[in-house]
C-alpha cells in the first residue's frame, strides 16, 4: 500500500468551475498535510498546508482534512486555465519525513 | 529573500561517470532535503540534513549516492558510476525548524540524463 494515494487523472473542468482534488494516506500518525502545484518541467510549488481537521481557506483554494477517514482534499474555486498543472499531495510523519503522492493532473478548459 | 537554488539545472553524462549536484537553501533554513522525481511520479525522499547532520537516508538509496552538508549551509549530492536508471529530476527542498509544521520549499531541480 502506498503511503499517499491520488487519482492520476486527468481531471478536466471548465473555466470558472470548482475543481476537487482528493488524496488518502495510510499512516494515522501523519502530522501535517500539504498541497503542491507542479507545472510541466518545473519543480513543486507549495500552495496550501493543513494540520487540523476541518477546512482552511486561502483565496480561491480550500484544503479539507478528515483525519478519521485519512482523507485530504483541495478545492479550487473559479478555476482558471493557469491552474492547469499536476497537484501533489504530501504528508509529514516521523517528525520530518515527507511522503508524496503521484499527483493528479488538472486540465481547466477555456 | 532568495529561494532555494540548484546547480546545474541540466546535466547530461555517460553511463559510468560521476556527477555532483549543489543545492543552496533559503538562507535561514536549517533543514535540507534531497528528492528524486521521475516522470509521472511524486518526489521520492532520498535524504535530509538538519544543520550539518545527515539525519536520515532512504533505504532505497544505493551506496553509489552520497550527500554532504559540511557547514550546514549548501549541500552536495554525488552519484558515482551513474546508470541509465539514475536519469531523473533531482530536487532539493529546505525548511526551518522555526516553522511549526516544517513547510518545505523546493528549488528548480537538476535534470540528469544518463546516456
Amino acid at each position: 500500500q502506498k503511503e499517499v494515494e491520488q487519482n492520476s487523472g486527468p481531471l478536466s473542468v471548465p473555466e470558472g468551475a470548482i475543481a476537487s482534488l482528493n488524496c488518502t494516506y495510510s499512516d494515522r500518525g501523519s502530522q501535517s498535510f500539504f498541497w503542491y502545484r507542479q507545472y510541466s518541467g518545473k519543480s513543486p510549488e507549495l500552495i496550501m498546508s493543513i494540520y487540523s481537521n476541518g477546512d482552511k481557506e486561502d483565496g480561491r483554494f480550500t484544503a479539507q482534512l478528515n483525519k478519521a477517514s485519512q482523507y485530504v482534499s483541495l478545492l479550487i474555486r473559479d478555476s482558471q486555465p493557469s491552474d492547469s498543472a499536476t497537484y501533489l499531495c504530501a504528508v509529514r510523519r516521523n517528525f520530518n519525513k515527507f511522503y508524496f503522492g503521484s499527483g493528479t493532473k488538472l486540465n481547466v478548459k477555456p | 529573500d532568495t529561494g532555494v537554488s540548484q546547480d546545474p539545472r541540466h546535466k547530461i553524462t555517460k553511463r559510468g561517470q560521476n556527477v555532483t549536484f549543489r543545492c543552496d537553501p533559503i538562507s535561514e533554513h536549517n533543514r535540507l532535503y534531497w528528492y528524486r522525481q521521475t516522470l509521472g511520479q511524486g518526489p521520492e525522499f532520498l535524504t535530509y540534513f538538519q544543520n550539518e547532520a545527515q539525519l536520515e537516508k532512504s533505504r532505497l538509496l544505493s551506496d553509489r549516492f552520497s550527500a554532504e552538508r559540511p557547514k550546514g549551509s549548501f549541500s552536495t549530492l554525488e552519484i558515482q558510476r551513474t546508470e541509465q536508471g539514475d536519469s531523473a529530476m533531482y530536487l532539493c527542498a529546505s525548511s526551518s525548524t522555526r516553522a511549526s509544521h516544517n513547510e518545505q520549499f523546493f528549488g528548480p531541480g537538476t535534470r540528469l540524463t544518463v546516456l
